[in-house]
């Protein structure tokens, strides 16, 4: 699986978008950028995953650069049970693959 | 759908006894499954992958003789933690891939949290 960048901590306020950058230069054309997140003492939670075009759900959209070196995750509307690390990892569409876990950015919603 | 659940969610022993951990999928057949350890404010590192039916991969420097891993059926695998130290204590978590139309994703259970006295 190709490496992923991640800053270490980011704080937002409550009701804003937080926007979580990921860099992955290294991805291969059959990789996917997938997004996770794990809320304090819980499993991952999965979020969205994405190839090349930006992808909406109910959770999150998944805004990837045209080269594919990079990505964003935005959560429109921040609460505070937002609150978590996200995970930001690639690999290809194959759930019988394994995930290889980065450290993560630290989310804070600010009340 | 794509439940996947974690007995028991906490658990206490004393060193050297042994400790099973089941992860089950709930609502779909599993055909991979995956074992991770999470140690505090670390991320997690995966110990294992279980296919149903056939032996576990294991990661480099897990021991497969102290980490047992069984898979016997689509929705059931286990992870026994056989003699277990103080430097076991940890989070574990499993995950399973679904084996239909999500098959993209893996679900993580709730995770396992074993402290040996």
């Amino acid at each position: 699986d190709a490496k992923t960048t991640q800053p270490p901590s980011m704080d937002c306020a409550e009701g804003r978008a937080a926007n979580l950058p990921c860099n992955h230069s290294t991805i291969s054309g059959n990789e996917y950028v997938y997004w996770y997140r794990q809320i304090h003492s819980q499993g991952p939670q999965y979020i969205i995953h994405g190839l090349k075009n930006n992808e909406t759900n109910e959770m999150a959209s998944l805004i990837i650069t045209e080269d594919r070196k990079s990505s964003t995750l935005i959560l429109p509307h921040a609460t505070l049970r937002d609150t978590a690390v996200y995970y930001c990892i690639v690999r290809v569409a194959n759930g019988n693959e394994k995930l290889t876990f980065g450290t993560g950015t630290r989310l804070t919603i600010i009340p | 759908g794509a439940v996947v659940s974690q007995h028991p969610s906490w658990v206490i022993c004393k060193s050297g006894t042994s400790v099973k951990i089941e992860c089950r999928s709930l609502d779909f057949q599993a055909t991979t499954m995956f074992w991770y350890r999470q140690f505090p404010k670390q991320s997690l590192m995966l110990m294992a992958t279980s296919n149903e039916g056939s032996k576990a991969t294991y990661e480099q420097g897990v021991e497969k003789d102290k980490f047992l891993i069984n898979h016997a059926s689509l929705t059931l695998s286990t992870l026994t933690v056989t003699s277990a130290h103080p430097e076991d204590s940890s989070f574990y978590i499993c995950s399973a891939s679904h084996s239909g139309v999500l098959y993209n994703e893996q679900f993580f259970g709730p995770g396992t949290r074993l402290t040996v006295l």
